[in-house]
């Protein structure tokens, strides 16, 4: 989707690992986040950001951590992955007025073997 | 975000109306009704929303029930392309964060 790209889109890791997923927005929204989508659970919230600096967790944060030190960019690290991240991970940014749609990148395919 | 309620599959026949519903019995006031679609293998694009009023866009109509207990997501013409997750998602104007919680979709298929 124009606007947003995340990186990479494919990614096979071992269990154990450290991982950081990219987002990136050329659209200077506040507000970004990060979903995992998994057969049978649809898409739930790990994180989000409102700002610079400033990040919340979401429904399934566990094992998860995030950084934004640019408007642009928000990261999304598993310290030591393990099997059950094994997901597609979508970012997602918002302009943060109430009503605003979200964009949505295509998508990061992650596999923990 | 308050719960919605849709069908797990639906199937359209190609080129003809496809009406999507959704069930929201327990919406409150300042709840909207948002709706987006996730072809396949992509992530979810918006295409919709409203509060109380019926709404239009290129993309689809949007018909809300008068005590907004219930909406239709409606596609016009469908087209293969049109085959998706359609999630029905109701968000507070004034939730912190702006989050999007989605539930499970309505799979919809189209027959050539």
């Amino acid at each position: 989707d124009a606007g947003i790209t995340q990186s990479p889109r494919h990614k096979v890791t071992e269990t154990g690992t450290p991982v950081t997923l990219r987002c990136h927005q050329t659209e200077n929204h506040r507000y970004m986040y990060w979903y995992r989508q998994d057969p049978g659970h649809g898409l739930r919230l790990i994180h989000y950001s409102y700002g610079v600096k400033d990040t919340d967790k979401g429904e399934v944060s566990d094992g998860y951590s995030v950084s934004r030190s640019k408007t642009e960019d928000f990261l999304l690290t598993l310290e030591s992955a393990t099997s059950s991240q094994t997901s597609v991970y979508f970012c997602a940014i918002s302009e943060g007025r109430a009503l605003g749609g979200y964009t949505f990148g295509s998508g990061t395919r992650l596999t923990v073997v | 975000d308050a719960k919605t309620t849709q069908p797990n599959s639906m199937e359209s026949n190609e080129e003809e109306p496809v009406h999507l519903p959704c069930n929201h019995s327990t919406i409150s006031g300042t709840d909207y009704i948002h709706w987006y679609r996730q072809l396949p293998s992509q992530g979810p694009e918006y295409v919709i929303h409203g509060l109380t009023s019926n709404v239009n866009n290129r993309m689809a109509s949007l018909a809300i029930a008068e005590d907004r207990k219930s909406s239709t997501l409606i596609l016009h013409r469908a087209t293969l392309r049109d085959a998706a997750v359609y999630y029905c998602i109701l968000r507070e104007f004034n939730n912190a964060g702006n989050m999007l919680t989605f539930g499970g979709g309505t799979r919809l298929m189209v027959k050539p």
